[in-house]
């Protein structure tokens, strides 16, 4: 798996916009980029996933340029309720049955 | 729809007891199984495995032993626990692998395993 770095945490206030900014320089061509959001004392949960350039669902945006040696999660006009940790994942597709790795993921913390 | 469970959802148990958490999975078949393990305010850790009945790959080895009976049922184990296994126990399912299907996992809500 390519190794993925992000921030460890941000903050934002109710209404803005945030990116985050996943690292994976050693991703290789067949690798996908897949991002999950983590609530207090849940299980992460899916939110998009994205080969190159722009994926888009009713939740998030995911920006990847063209040496896709990074990505950018964006969340339009977040609210109290995005509060929460993201994980960026790098593995290929399929992988023949192997699990993914999670890191520390970011820690998003959205303020009134 | 597929959904999956997991039991309990708390557990207080005693240094040196035995384990047994149980996770389910409805709605789809030959699913891919995964435990894993999240420490206070840490990424989670990926314990074991499984792409079938019997079939379990442990990625850290440890005193948990995993085990999976039946197609959409696996359970997690100990036969002593020890202080360090305290944490959070996640089951996750994904699709088997087929042609264009993506390695999306889905989680289960979670047992809280506090080791005293």
């Amino acid at each position: 798996l390519a190794k993925t770095t992000q921030p460890i945490s941000m903050d934002s206030y109710e209404g803005q916009e945030v990116n985050i900014t996943c690292s994976h320089n050693n991703i290789a061509t067949n690798d996908y980029i897949t991002w999950y959001q983590q609530f207090p004392s849940q299980g992460p949960r899916f939110i998009i996933q994205g080969y190159k350039t722009k994926v888009t669902n009713e939740v998030a945006s995911l920006f990847i340029p063209a040496d896709r040696k990074s990505s950018t999660l964006s969340l339009p006009r977040v609210s109290l309720s995005d509060t929460a940790v993201y994980y960026c994942l790098v593995a290929r597709l399929p992988t023949g049955r192997r699990a993914l790795t999670f890191g520390s993921g970011t820690r998003l913390q959205v303020q009134p | 729809s597929q959904t999956i469970h997991q039991w309990p959802a708390t557990l207080v148990q005693p240094v040196g007891s035995p384990l047994s958490l149980e996770c389910t999975v409805e709605g789809t078949s030959n699913p891919n199984l995964y435990w894993y393990r999240q420490a206070a305010g840490r990424g989670l850790q990926l314990l074991f495995y499984s792409v079938g009945i019997g079939q379990i790959s442990s990625e850290v080895p440890q005193n948990l032993s995993a085990s999976r009976p039946q197609d959409r049922q696996f359970i997690l184990s100990s036969k002593k626990l020890l202080l360090s296994d305290s944490g959070f126990y996640l089951c996750a399912w994904s699709h088997p692998l087929k042609g264009g299907r993506t390695d999306t996992q889905y989680f289960g809500p979670g047992t809280r395993l506090t080791v005293l």
